[in-house]
């Protein structure tokens, strides 16, 4: 069965610094993996996603992250945090044939605070 | 509409009570995704729509649970004979294609079982 451990409830780093939200996940078949961001009293929207390809992904607002396969990571990053980051973000996961790539597992979330 | 928009955004409701949650998706989307956030659980699969059609409802809990689209649009999500156990918030989403994953979710209906 698939699953997706998100390392830290909370994080918190000062403006300018370097943002590592963890994202682990274990799967009998290669997944798809995404990031998903919640913006205070907002939706969640895709920030990125590794499908195929390129290991390393860049998404929205200076975000990327590394699908490393031996690691069974996809850990997310940005070089300087912003105080405009401060959200909750999700990594999750999901099989990555047919109608099942609709069905998504969710890590249970990381809160991310930016200090000025 | 600009983004996804559910409703009630709220809704309480006795235990045994069915109830109905509407979604109206991002206007041409065609993949519609129907998700609910437990206390302290992280966000479960319900249902994925691809136009009217749903390919995978492996998610939903119960046969108390349905969901059906018309017209490759709004969606409703219906529970009856409401349990404790279904207070959450159901969120929906959409994304251009089919095939795909969810793009943008909407706030969410949070409903609660008294």
């Amino acid at each position: 069965a698939q699953s997706v451990t998100q390392l830290g409830s909370h994080v918190s780093v000062s403006e300018g610094a370097l943002v590592l939200l963890r994202c682990n996940y274990s799967s009998s078949v290669p997944p798809y993996l995404f990031w998903y961001v919640q913006y205070p009293n907002q939706g969640l929207q895709l920030l990125l996603k590794y499908t195929t390809g390129a290991t390393l992904v860049k998404g929205i607002n200076g975000f990327e992250a590394e699908f490393k396969k031996s690691e069974t990571s996809f850990h997310l990053t940005k070089p300087s945090a912003h105080m405009s980051d401060a959200a909750e973000y999700f990594c999750a996961v999901s099989l990555n044939y047919g109608g099942s790539q609709g069905n998504l597992i969710f890590g249970k979330g990381t809160k991310l605070s930016v200090k000025p | 509409g600009a983004g996804v928009s559910q409703s009630p955004s709220n809704k309480v409701t006795e235990k045994g009570k069915d109830v109905e949650l509407r979604c109206d998706p991002i206007s041409g989307h065609t993949a519609l995704y129907w998700y609910r956030q437990s206390l302290g659980q992280g966000l479960e699969f319900l249902i994925y729509f691809q136009g009217n059609s749903a390919p995978d409802k492996s998610g939903l809990p119960s046969d108390r649970f349905s969901a059906e689209r018309t017209g490759g649009s709004v969606s409703t999500l219906t529970i009856q004979r409401t349990q404790q156990e279904d207070s959450a918030v159901y969120l929906c989403a959409s994304s251009l294609t089919t095939g795909g994953q969810p793009q943008h979710f909407g706030d969410g209906t949070r409903l609660s079982i008294l």
